[in-house]
């Protein structure tokens, strides 16, 4: 089955500096890779996405970047605010006897100090 | 603004007790999905619902744990009888299969088994 391994676990960033979270995965047939931001007491939102056929998506100062041979995935923030401090989650996904399937890395805990 | 909404935010109960989790996905989204988030474990699929039929619940220990969806407004995960171990927070996401791969996340049902 699909692992996704997440690092760091946590990450402190000085503010207007850039973050840089990586995650790795196993199954060579995951397809698509989100990424998700979670805030004290709410759910997961996605924030950014990325299909296997690409290798670099972009919206404003959040990129991610995907490395389909090194099977490996990586968020990029830049220009770092207070508000993006929280947990991000890498996922990937697969089809698995006709069901789609988002297997989460463990989260990195991200603090933007101001 | 389209949400996933759960219902209750919070639940405590006693060991033994039964305890539904409701769920009324975004409104044309066809695919719901059950997800338990624990410190130790993260975020693990429970259940997967796609047009109202369950397409894979292999993540969820069947002897105590049910889901359903009674119509395309309603999902329901119900554990009956709870235990201290089922402690954790229950999310709720919805997507539109036909046109992405994409799930949004509802704001959760933090449950305490005592």
């Amino acid at each position: 089955g699909e692992n996704v391994e997440q690092h760091p676990s946590t990450l402190s960033v000085q503010e207007g500096d850039s973050a840089v979270i990586k995650c790795t995965y196993s199954d060579s047939a995951s397809n698509y890779f989100p990424w998700y931001k979670q805030e004290l007491g709410k759910g997961p939102q996605l924030i950014i996405d990325i299909r296997s056929n690409v290798g670099e998506k972009k919206d404003q100062r959040i990129a991610v970047t995907l490395n389909k041979t090194a099977k490996h995935f990586s968020l990029h923030i830049t220009e770092t605010q207070p508000e993006d401090s929280a947990v991000y989650f890498c996922a990937a996904r697969r089809l698995i006897q006709g069901a789609q399937k988002l297997v989460f890395g463990q989260g990195t805990r991200l603090t933007i100090n101001p | 603004d389209a949400r996933v909404t759960q219902t209750p935010r919070h639940k405590v109960t006693e060991m033994g007790q039964e305890v539904t989790m409701r769920c009324q996905p975004i409104l044309g989204h066809n695919t719901v999905f059950w997800y338990r988030q624990t410190m130790m474990q993260g975020l693990e699929l429970l259940a997967y619902f796609r047009n109202r039929a369950p397409l894979d619940d292999s993540g969820m220990p069947k002897d105590r744990f049910s889901a359903e969806m009674p119509d395309a407004t309603l999902a329901t995960l119900k554990i009956q009888p709870s235990e201290p171990r089922d402690s954790a927070v229950y999310f709720c996401a919805s997507g539109l299969r036909t046109t992405s791969y994409e799930q949004y996340f509802g704001p959760g049902t933090r449950l305490t088994v005592t």
